[in-house]
Protein backbone atom coordinates (compact mmCIF):
# COMPACT_ATOMS: atom_id res chain seq x y z
CA UNK A 1 0.00 0.00 0.00
CA UNK A 2 0.99 3.61 -0.13
CA UNK A 3 3.07 5.16 2.16
CA UNK A 4 3.57 8.86 2.46
CA UNK A 5 6.99 10.25 4.63
CA UNK A 6 6.74 13.75 6.13
CA UNK A 7 9.78 16.15 7.00
CA UNK A 8 10.15 18.39 9.64
CA UNK A 9 8.29 17.35 12.38
CA UNK A 10 8.34 20.50 13.97
CA UNK A 11 9.25 23.68 12.30
CA UNK A 12 9.43 26.97 14.08
CA UNK A 13 9.79 30.17 11.75
CA UNK A 14 9.59 34.60 12.30
CA UNK A 15 6.78 36.16 11.39
CA UNK A 16 7.07 37.19 7.69
CA UNK A 17 9.95 33.97 7.21
CA UNK A 18 8.99 31.67 4.50
CA UNK A 19 8.45 27.74 5.59
CA UNK A 20 8.67 24.39 3.43
CA UNK A 21 7.25 21.12 4.23
CA UNK A 22 8.15 18.08 2.37
CA UNK A 23 6.58 14.99 1.92
CA UNK A 24 7.61 11.31 -0.19
CA UNK A 25 5.01 8.59 -1.41
CA UNK A 26 5.56 4.96 -2.46
CA UNK A 27 3.14 4.23 -4.93
CA UNK A 28 3.24 5.41 -8.54
CA UNK A 29 -0.28 5.07 -9.11
CA UNK A 30 -1.18 8.15 -6.77
CA UNK A 31 -2.25 11.41 -8.54
CA UNK A 32 -3.95 13.11 -5.78
CA UNK A 33 -1.75 15.08 -3.26
CA UNK A 34 -3.94 17.52 -0.89
CA UNK A 35 -2.27 19.31 2.47
CA UNK A 36 -4.60 19.91 5.41
CA UNK A 37 -4.13 22.38 8.60
CA UNK A 38 -5.48 20.97 11.35
CA UNK A 39 -6.07 23.48 14.58
CA UNK A 40 -6.53 21.75 17.94
CA UNK A 41 -9.87 19.70 18.05
CA UNK A 42 -11.09 20.35 14.99
CA UNK A 43 -11.22 18.37 11.75
CA UNK A 44 -8.65 18.53 8.75
CA UNK A 45 -9.12 21.75 6.56
CA UNK A 46 -7.65 21.73 2.67
CA UNK A 47 -5.70 24.35 2.29
CA UNK A 48 -4.52 23.41 -0.86
CA UNK A 49 -4.13 20.29 -3.85
CA UNK A 50 -2.44 19.26 -6.65
CA UNK A 51 -2.87 16.43 -8.94
CA UNK A 52 -0.53 14.97 -11.29
CA UNK A 53 -0.50 16.54 -14.27
CA UNK A 54 0.88 19.44 -12.97
CA UNK A 55 4.06 20.25 -11.26
CA UNK A 56 3.31 23.61 -9.24
CA UNK A 57 0.03 25.25 -8.16
CA UNK A 58 -0.67 28.78 -6.39
CA UNK A 59 -2.68 30.09 -4.22
CA UNK A 60 -1.55 33.45 -2.91
CA UNK A 61 0.96 32.83 -0.15
CA UNK A 62 0.49 29.04 -0.31
CA UNK A 63 2.22 26.46 -3.29
CA UNK A 64 2.59 23.61 -3.40
CA UNK A 65 4.87 21.77 -6.15
CA UNK A 66 5.18 18.08 -7.14
CA UNK A 67 7.76 15.86 -8.56
CA UNK A 68 6.51 13.06 -9.74
CA UNK A 69 9.72 11.02 -11.20
CA UNK A 70 11.22 11.42 -7.43
CA UNK A 71 7.72 11.10 -5.59
CA UNK A 72 8.26 14.04 -3.97
CA UNK A 73 5.78 17.07 -3.41
CA UNK A 74 6.09 20.29 -0.77
CA UNK A 75 4.22 22.59 0.54
CA UNK A 76 5.82 26.21 0.45
CA UNK A 77 4.62 29.17 2.95
CA UNK A 78 5.73 32.58 2.36
CA UNK A 79 5.09 35.82 4.70
CA UNK A 80 4.47 33.66 7.50
CA UNK A 81 1.74 35.23 9.95
CA UNK A 82 1.20 33.75 13.84
CA UNK A 83 -2.31 32.45 12.87
CA UNK A 84 -0.35 30.41 10.45
CA UNK A 85 0.58 27.94 13.37
CA UNK A 86 -1.11 24.67 13.25
CA UNK A 87 -0.46 21.12 12.43
CA UNK A 88 0.17 20.96 8.31
CA UNK A 89 -0.58 17.15 6.50
CA UNK A 90 0.14 15.76 3.47
CA UNK A 91 -1.82 13.28 1.85
CA UNK A 92 -1.28 10.98 -1.18
CA UNK A 93 -4.43 9.25 -3.02
CA UNK A 94 -5.90 7.80 -5.87
CA UNK A 95 -8.04 10.32 -7.49
CA UNK A 96 -10.31 10.57 -10.13
CA UNK A 97 -12.77 7.49 -8.84
CA UNK A 98 -14.71 6.11 -6.04
CA UNK A 99 -11.33 4.19 -5.27
CA UNK A 100 -8.99 6.10 -3.32
CA UNK A 101 -7.92 6.35 -0.30
CA UNK A 102 -6.06 8.91 1.43
CA UNK A 103 -2.74 8.19 3.15
CA UNK A 104 -1.83 10.95 5.58
CA UNK A 105 2.06 11.91 6.66
CA UNK A 106 2.65 11.80 10.37
CA UNK A 107 2.61 15.73 10.59
CA UNK A 108 4.64 18.80 10.91
CA UNK A 109 3.71 21.41 13.94
CA UNK A 110 4.24 24.76 12.43
CA UNK A 111 4.91 27.39 14.90
CA UNK A 112 5.39 30.99 13.35
CA UNK A 113 6.47 33.68 15.96
CA UNK A 114 5.57 37.41 16.17
CA UNK B 1 -20.75 20.51 9.47
CA UNK B 2 -20.35 20.91 5.50
CA UNK B 3 -22.76 17.90 4.93
CA UNK B 4 -21.26 15.25 6.71
CA UNK B 5 -22.46 15.03 10.64
CA UNK B 6 -20.71 12.91 13.59
CA UNK B 7 -22.12 12.18 16.47
CA UNK B 8 -21.53 12.09 19.35
CA UNK B 9 -19.16 15.24 19.77
CA UNK B 10 -17.79 13.45 22.87
CA UNK B 11 -18.11 9.69 23.85
CA UNK B 12 -16.86 8.15 27.19
CA UNK B 13 -16.71 4.45 27.09
CA UNK B 14 -15.88 1.89 30.21
CA UNK B 15 -13.83 -1.09 30.03
CA UNK B 16 -15.27 -4.29 27.91
CA UNK B 17 -18.30 -1.67 26.17
CA UNK B 18 -19.19 -1.66 22.74
CA UNK B 19 -19.71 1.74 21.69
CA UNK B 20 -21.20 3.05 17.83
CA UNK B 21 -19.88 6.01 16.68
CA UNK B 22 -22.14 7.64 13.76
CA UNK B 23 -21.32 9.20 10.31
CA UNK B 24 -24.16 10.71 8.13
CA UNK B 25 -23.62 12.54 4.88
CA UNK B 26 -26.00 14.43 2.52
CA UNK B 27 -23.42 14.90 -0.46
CA UNK B 28 -24.52 12.18 -2.26
CA UNK B 29 -20.81 10.10 -1.99
CA UNK B 30 -20.26 7.28 -3.03
CA UNK B 31 -16.95 6.53 -0.85
CA UNK B 32 -17.17 6.88 3.10
CA UNK B 33 -13.72 6.77 5.27
CA UNK B 34 -13.03 5.94 8.91
CA UNK B 35 -9.86 7.80 10.66
CA UNK B 36 -8.58 7.38 14.00
CA UNK B 37 -6.22 10.23 15.16
CA UNK B 38 -3.88 10.04 18.53
CA UNK B 39 -2.28 12.98 20.27
CA UNK B 40 0.28 14.44 17.94
CA UNK B 41 0.10 11.96 15.17
CA UNK B 42 -1.31 11.50 12.02
CA UNK B 43 -4.64 9.94 10.52
CA UNK B 44 -4.77 6.52 10.56
CA UNK B 45 -7.37 4.88 8.02
CA UNK B 46 -9.28 1.77 9.94
CA UNK B 47 -12.22 1.07 7.47
CA UNK B 48 -13.56 2.18 4.57
CA UNK B 49 -16.43 1.68 2.13
CA UNK B 50 -16.74 2.68 -1.80
CA UNK B 51 -20.42 1.47 -2.37
CA UNK B 52 -23.29 0.51 -0.08
CA UNK B 53 -23.15 -3.36 0.82
CA UNK B 54 -19.41 -3.22 0.74
CA UNK B 55 -16.36 -2.30 2.88
CA UNK B 56 -12.31 -3.24 3.19
CA UNK B 57 -9.85 -2.82 6.24
CA UNK B 58 -7.54 -0.06 6.45
CA UNK B 59 -4.54 0.18 8.15
CA UNK B 60 -5.70 -0.54 11.60
CA UNK B 61 -9.43 -2.36 11.51
CA UNK B 62 -8.10 -4.49 14.41
CA UNK B 63 -11.03 -4.13 17.42
CA UNK B 64 -14.11 -2.23 14.90
CA UNK B 65 -16.48 -2.85 13.03
CA UNK B 66 -18.62 -0.95 10.59
CA UNK B 67 -21.77 -1.41 8.67
CA UNK B 68 -23.11 -0.11 5.11
CA UNK B 69 -26.16 -0.11 4.44
CA UNK B 70 -27.62 2.91 3.24
CA UNK B 71 -25.41 5.30 1.06
CA UNK B 72 -25.74 8.14 3.66
CA UNK B 73 -24.71 6.45 7.00
CA UNK B 74 -21.46 4.42 8.01
CA UNK B 75 -21.21 3.66 11.76
CA UNK B 76 -18.56 2.68 13.45
CA UNK B 77 -18.70 0.43 16.22
CA UNK B 78 -15.37 0.72 18.98
CA UNK B 79 -15.84 -2.70 20.39
CA UNK B 80 -14.18 -4.12 23.62
CA UNK B 81 -11.44 -6.14 21.27
CA UNK B 82 -10.03 -2.62 20.56
CA UNK B 83 -7.50 -2.30 23.67
CA UNK B 84 -6.48 1.19 23.18
CA UNK B 85 -9.94 3.08 22.12
CA UNK B 86 -8.91 6.60 23.27
CA UNK B 87 -8.50 8.76 20.48
CA UNK B 88 -10.24 11.27 17.98
CA UNK B 89 -12.55 9.40 15.19
CA UNK B 90 -12.97 11.45 11.88
CA UNK B 91 -14.99 10.67 9.28
CA UNK B 92 -14.70 11.51 5.28
CA UNK B 93 -16.47 10.71 2.30
CA UNK B 94 -15.04 11.33 -1.55
CA UNK B 95 -17.20 11.55 -4.39
CA UNK B 96 -16.06 9.62 -7.75
CA UNK B 97 -13.80 12.86 -8.58
CA UNK B 98 -11.21 14.39 -6.32
CA UNK B 99 -11.80 16.06 -2.52
CA UNK B 100 -12.95 14.58 0.65
CA UNK B 101 -14.88 15.93 2.87
CA UNK B 102 -13.98 15.57 6.67
CA UNK B 103 -16.90 15.56 9.65
CA UNK B 104 -16.30 17.60 13.05
CA UNK B 105 -14.93 14.19 14.47
CA UNK B 106 -16.06 12.15 17.65
CA UNK B 107 -13.50 12.64 20.98
CA UNK B 108 -13.92 9.12 22.53
CA UNK B 109 -12.30 8.46 26.29
CA UNK B 110 -12.24 5.15 28.15
CA UNK B 111 -13.37 5.72 31.85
Amino acid sequence: GENVEQHPSTLSVQEGDSAVIKCTYSDSASNYFPWYKQELGKRPQLIIDIRSNVGEKKDQRIAVTLNKTAKHFSLHITETQPEDSAVYFCAASLGGTSYGKLTFGQGTILTVHP
Amino acid sequence: DGGITQSPKYLFRKEGQNVTLSCEQNLNHDAMYWYRQDPGQGLRLIYYSQIVNDFQKGDIAEGYSVSREKKESFPLTVTSAQKNPTAFYLCASKPGGYGYTFGSGTRLTVV
